[in-house]
């Protein structure tokens, strides 16, 4: 199992640019989620899943968009780039089945907006 | 809403005991995540609380006192490879397994 899978590692965009940051797992996990991590901040929970066609929105959602129409695939997607999104990105995964499964982070996604 | 604390860095020497502390204060509790982040690296997973008491993983050990809202980590025979970041995460009642709330993490060093 390659487990929980982020391209691209690395993204600069300019301001106003959008793109979508691509998270895919081979677990057959039901639970994905998205968050940022920033310095001094933690990590924090943008949006996420609870199964296909399921998405919620976590503590800091603006600016971004998912979707869930796979329980393989949850891209985010920046809609109009800005420079307070310079962050990591971290995707994670976990089985629905147990309260005690702990979400598995991908390798995350470094973008820098300018 | 949830506020979870942690001290922002510790120093421990090689070989030594070292215990990182997590408070926190929550409208729901379903557990408590432990996590170890390398720089640049994703967090892995260290261990799950969600009952009080003591929970031993090898080297590592983890506590929880609910009534509280404090849990801490404790790590012995400290090796270099053990400096890192820290997190604590606080699992709520809604959102299902992923909706974690995380402290803003410990950053240990380990010292000859």
């Amino acid at each position: 199992n390659a487990g929980v899978t982020q391209t691209p590692k690395f993204q600069v965009l300019k301001t106003g640019q959008s793109m979508t940051l691509q998270c895919a797992q081979d677990m057959n996990h039901e639970y994905m989620s998205w968050y940022r991590q920033d310095p001094g901040m933690g990590l924090r929970l943008i949006h996420y899943s609870v199964g296909a066609g399921i998405t919620d929105q976590g503590e800091v959602p603006n600016g971004y968009n998912v979707s869930r129409s796979t329980t393989e695939d949850f891209p985010l997607r920046l809609l109009s780039a800005a420079p307070s999104q310079t962050s990591v990105y971290f995707c994670a995964s976990s089985p629905g089945t147990r309260l005690s499964s702990p979400p598995f982070f991908g390798p995350g996604t470094r973008l820098t907006v300018l | 809403g949830q506020n979870i604390d942690q001290p922002t860095e510790m120093t421990a020497t090689e070989g030594a005991i070292v215990q990182i502390n997590c408070t926190y204060q929550t409208s729901g509790f379903n557990g408590l995540f432990w996590y170890q982040q390398h720089a640049g690296e994703a967090p892995t997973f260290l261990s799950y609380n969600v009952l009080d008491g003591l929970e031993e993983k090898g080297r590592f050990s983890s506590f929880l006192s609910r009534s509280k809202g404090y849990s801490y980590l404790l790590l012995k025979e400290l090796q270099m490879k053990d400096s890192a970041s820290y997190l604590c995460a606080v699992k709520g009642v809604t959102g299902g397994g992923n909706k974690l709330t995380f402290g803003t993490g410990t950053q240990l060093k380990v010292e000859l």
